[in-house]
């Protein structure tokens, strides 16, 4: 199972809404990551995780908190959003977040923020 | 600060039209460079990783290719299939732990039959 499996695949939520995008791998990997990827724009690195403790936080807002329950799985928990968050979220994976090794992504959630 | 400029924004070219993509990139010390491909609301795809000056790689119709300043995504005899936006990225030392990576805007590629 080479899979990165992201739910759900859409959300729109209100402004005052609380949300949870969700991620999960059985490869093993010690390393999960959640970019943030506007229209016809790169992916921006949001956190990383690296065996279950944050290692990195590129200076997100706090109604973004992420969440890594197990070494599997990988939350992103939204509340009260702006619509310029609307964007797809992309979760990855990677061994241990070593040298050179290459990211897993999942397909992402299409998040809109009306 | 880490920076990674892809060329051209975008590229049209004919089935079977070989060209290149390519990648520069200004970084403090390099541990990857990475291509991927990704398609339109999908999340991108692993292609090669790149470590030192010199080195290439191959897979099918694409080799990647690395220099100390830029790296090179050649197409070779491109079918419509190869159409999706390919994605430079790199991967530089901070001092331990694990380590995202900086991607650029990417090249749109549109292979027409």
């Amino acid at each position: 199972d080479t899979e990165v499996t992201q739910t759900p695949k859409h959300l729109v939520m209100g402004m005052t809404n609380k949300k949870s995008l969700k991620c999960e791998q059985h490869m093993g990997h010690r390393a999960m990551y959640w970019y943030k990827q506007k229209a016809k724009k790169p992916p921006e690195l949001m956190f990383v995780y690296s065996y279950e403790k944050l290692s990195i936080n590129e200076s997100v807002p706090s109604r973004f908190s992420p969440e890594c329950p197990n070494s599997s799985l990988l939350n992103l928990h939204l509340h009260a959003l702006q619509p310029e968050d609307s964007a797809l979220y992309l979760c990855a994976s990677s061994q241990s977040g070593g040298v050179g090794e290459k990211l897993f992504f999942g397909s992402g959630t299409q998040l809109s923020v009306l | 600060e880490d920076q990674v400029t892809q060329s051209p924004e975008a590229l049209r070219l004919q089935e079977g039209e070989s060209s290149s993509l390519n990648c520069s990139y200004t970084v403090s010390g390099l541990r990857g460079l990475f291509w991927y491909r990704q398609d339109p609301g999908k999340g991108p795809e692993f292609l090669f990783t790149l470590y030192s000056a010199g080195e290439e790689k191959e897979k099918e119709r694409l080799k990647a290719t690395l220099t100390k300043k830029e790296s090179f995504l050649h197409i070779t005899a491109p079918k419509p299939e190869d159409s999706a936006t390919y994605l430079c990225a790199v991967q530089a030392y901070s001092g331990g732990g694990a380590d995202g990576l900086t991607f650029g805007k990417g090249t749109h590629l549109i292979i027409q039959p």
